[in-house]
């Protein structure tokens, strides 16, 4: 098994720019989610997903989208980048929803807008 | 809303233990995690605790006291790889959403 792939590793934006970052787990977890880590910070929750068709805000939504239209991927979608984005993003996933599933994490993707 | 406030940085020696608290608030607790993460790296996960009391995975504890909103995570002899960030994070809404806290830096000497 791969795991959670994310793809690119490395991306540079222009303000303004749109982009989607993509993730996909070969585990067949029911649950899926996206974070932004800032430096020196702890990981914040932009959405999540309980399965295809089903997705949900998280903590800090505003400026993202994201489907489900299989249960494999769960790409993330840059409307209209500004600096305030670069990040590194983490795309997860477990098993099952709820409490207390252990959380597989993609090797993030480097995001700076300019 | 969910907070958790945990020690932004704490340094021991190889072989020693060391204990990384966090303490949290919340509405809807359902449980408290704990993840690991190198520099560079993905977070990993270490352990979870629903309900009080200590559970053992090796060198790595983890205690929860659900009254005192409360729990920390105990590294014991404690080796050079073990110099990472480690996050606590609390299940809310339903289990649905894993809030972290900002992390504290263990950094283990020679």
């Amino acid at each position: 098994n791969a795991g959670v792939t994310q793809t690119p590793k490395f991306q540079v934006l222009k303000t303004g720019q749109s982009m989607t970052l993509q993730c996909a787990q070969d585990m067949n977890h029911e649950y899926m989610s996206w974070y932004r880590q800032d430096p020196g910070m702890g990981l914040r929750l932009i959405h999540y997903s309980v399965g295809a068709g089903i997705t949900d805000q998280g903590e800090v939504p505003n400026g993202y989208n994201v489907s489900r239209s299989t249960t494999e991927d769960f790409p993330l979608r840059l409307l209209s980048a500004a600096p305030s984005q670069t990040s590194v993003y983490f795309c997860a996933s477990s098993q099952r929803t709820g409490p207390g599933y252990e959380q597989y994490f993609g090797p993030g993707t480097r995001l700076t807008v300019t | 809303g969910q907070s958790l406030e945990q020690p932004s940085e704490v340094t021991a020696v190889e072989g020693a233990i060391v204990q990384i608290n966090c303490t949290y608030q919340t509405s809807g607790f359902y449980g408290l995690s704990w993840y690991q993460q190198h520099d560079g790296g993905a977070p990993t996960f270490l352990s979870y605790n629903a309900l009080d009391g200590l559970e053992e995975t090796g060198r790595f504890s983890s205690f929860l006291s659900r009254s005192d909103s409360y729990g920390y995570l105990l590294l014991q002899e404690l080796q050079m790889k073990d110099s990472a960030s480690y996050f606590c994070a609390v299940n809310n809404n339903a289990g649905n959403m894993l809030t972290f806290g900002g992390g504290t830096r263990l950094m283990v000497k020679p």
